[in-house]
């Protein structure tokens, strides 16, 4: 199974600034996935992150409000840009493991006041 | 995309009952797992499990692919399987998953 540490592991942050959270793994990983649980509610798949490439995105997730990067196969980013109250939630990244079942870091949980 | 149901939302069981939960899922997966979140928020994988079944201690895990739906068996419930249980469902094995949206279970002591 792949160890996935996160940080910050929980932060409080002012609307209007933005906060980068980072995910790094034991083992070299062609994927990374991050994904977002608002309070109470399922986990939503934000964007795949492969190394070398530009993260793909899903409906309702851009860019320029959460930009990700890459730079190796074991190490990604995501920034919360521009925060509003509504992006209160846990942040999560996740790989797959070798047997295609998928590990999770311990998430990141932001407050936005 | 997939969407996928599972039931039933809420749970509250004496502890050393068993369940069942259910995951429906609305087209074919070639990716179904299984995973638990404690009540600190970590999500645990229980099962990779797109066909057939499997058993884990007092876990066990069957899905019926061609009818597009997998159960979740917890015998001999203890307090420590309190938390959220997720089913997630994919096109395929290394590829994103689509969650539903959990059974909430509560063992009591």
């Amino acid at each position: 199974s792949a160890v996935i540490s996160q940080k910050p592991s929980r932060d409080i942050c002012q609307r209007g600034t933005s906060l980068t959270i980072q995910c790094q793994v034991d083992s070299q990983v062609t994927m990374m996935f991050w994904y977002r649980q608002q309070p109470g509610q399922s986990l939503t798949l934000i964007a795949t992150a492969n190394q070398g490439s530009e993260a793909t995105y899903e409906s309702g997730f851009v860019i320029d409000k959460f930009p990700i990067s890459r730079p190796n196969l074991t190490f990604s980013t995501l920034t919360v840009s521009n925060m509003s109250p509504e992006d209160s939630s846990i942040y999560l990244c996740s790989v797959d493991g070798s047997s295609y079942e998928q590990y999770f870091g311990p998430g990141t949980r932001l407050t936005v006041t | 995309g997939i969407q996928v149901e599972q039931s039933p939302p809420d749970l509250i069981l004496q502890e050393g009952a068993n369940s069942t939960l259910r995951c429906n899922f609305s087209d074919s997966v070639n990716n179904l797992q299984w995973f638990h979140q404690n009540p600190w928020g970590q999500l645990i994988n229980l099962f990779y499990i797109p066909s057939g079944t499997k058993q884990n201690g007092r876990l066990s895990a069957t899905t019926v692919a061609t009818e597009r739906y997998s159960l979740l068996y917890i015998s001999s419930s203890q307090t420590t399987d309190s938390g959220v249980y997720f089913c997630a469902g994919g096109d395929n094995a290394g590829n994103m998953l689509t969650f539903g949206g959990g059974t909430r279970l509560m063992v009591k002591p």
